[in-house]
């Protein structure tokens, strides 16, 4: 994997159901793995900051996981509320330089 | 309200005109960057400092310069616009390299070049 890819592209899930999203990176050259949040009209906003291999961070419904060997993070979204659609990205930092993928959009539907 | 302030928010330039796009941030963050952000793509790295008096390039740095005079100021110039420099320019800023919080992000300029 030469960049950060995330996967789905979009994605709709009804209000209540659980979902979760994928990003994969360059396992080399490894130094932070960072989620952001981004709602329309607005700025993207920090979730969580990983570092370590099996890192696990929760910010209230929303989980993520890092596997650095592999290359991998997942976001989870438990329970699902309309206030959560938004653009999720994830950015690989080597250091001094960050590399995004281009994000998952989510719509929950009410 | 503490945060990164960049301005002006829209801009339309004609071919060949230059101008700055200005940051500033109040948190004494030592990182700042700037990125664009083109449909389809993901936010790419133009220019970045670790510091007052450093900057180094980005991914895609070719049109733009930038200076870091202070630690609370990060403009950046297009020399010489052109249409391919269309986009909406987002300034971020973070603590050491990102690894404390993440960036904190402005609240983006949409430029225009016709």
């Amino acid at each position: 994997i030469l960049n950060v890819e995330q996967s789905p592209q979009s994605l709709h899930v009804q209000e209540g159901d659980s979902t979760n999203f994928t990003c994969s990176f360059p396992s080399s050259n490894f130094y932070a793995l960072h989620w952001y949040r981004w709602e329309t009209a607005k700025s993207p906003e920090a979730l969580f900051v990983m570092t370590l291999n099996g890192d696990e961070k929760k910010k209230g419904r929303i989980s993520a996981t890092l596997n650095t060997k592999e290359g991998y993070s997942y976001l989870y979204i438990k329970g699902s509320q309309p206030e959560d659609s938004a653009t999720y990205l994830c950015a690989r930092n080597t250091g001094n330089q960050f590399y995004f993928g281009t994000g998952t959009s989510l719509t929950v539907i009410p | 309200n503490a945060g990164v302030t960049q301005t002006p928010k829209f801009q339309v330039l004609k071919t060949g005109q230059s101008m700055t796009l200005q940051c500033a941030q109040d948190m004494n963050h030592e990182y700042m960057s700037w990125y664009r952000q083109d449909p389809g793509m993901g936010l790419r790295l133009i220019h970045y400092s670790v510091g007052a008096g450093i900057t180094d390039q980005g991914e895609v740095p070719n049109g733009y310069n930038v200076s870091r005079s202070t630690t609370e100021d990060f403009p950046l110039r297009l020399l010489s616009a052109a249409p391919s420099q269309t986009s909406v320019y987002f300034c971020a800023s973070s603590k050491a390299t990102g690894t404390v919080g993440g960036y904190t992000f402005g609240s983006g300029t949409r430029l225009t070049v016709v």
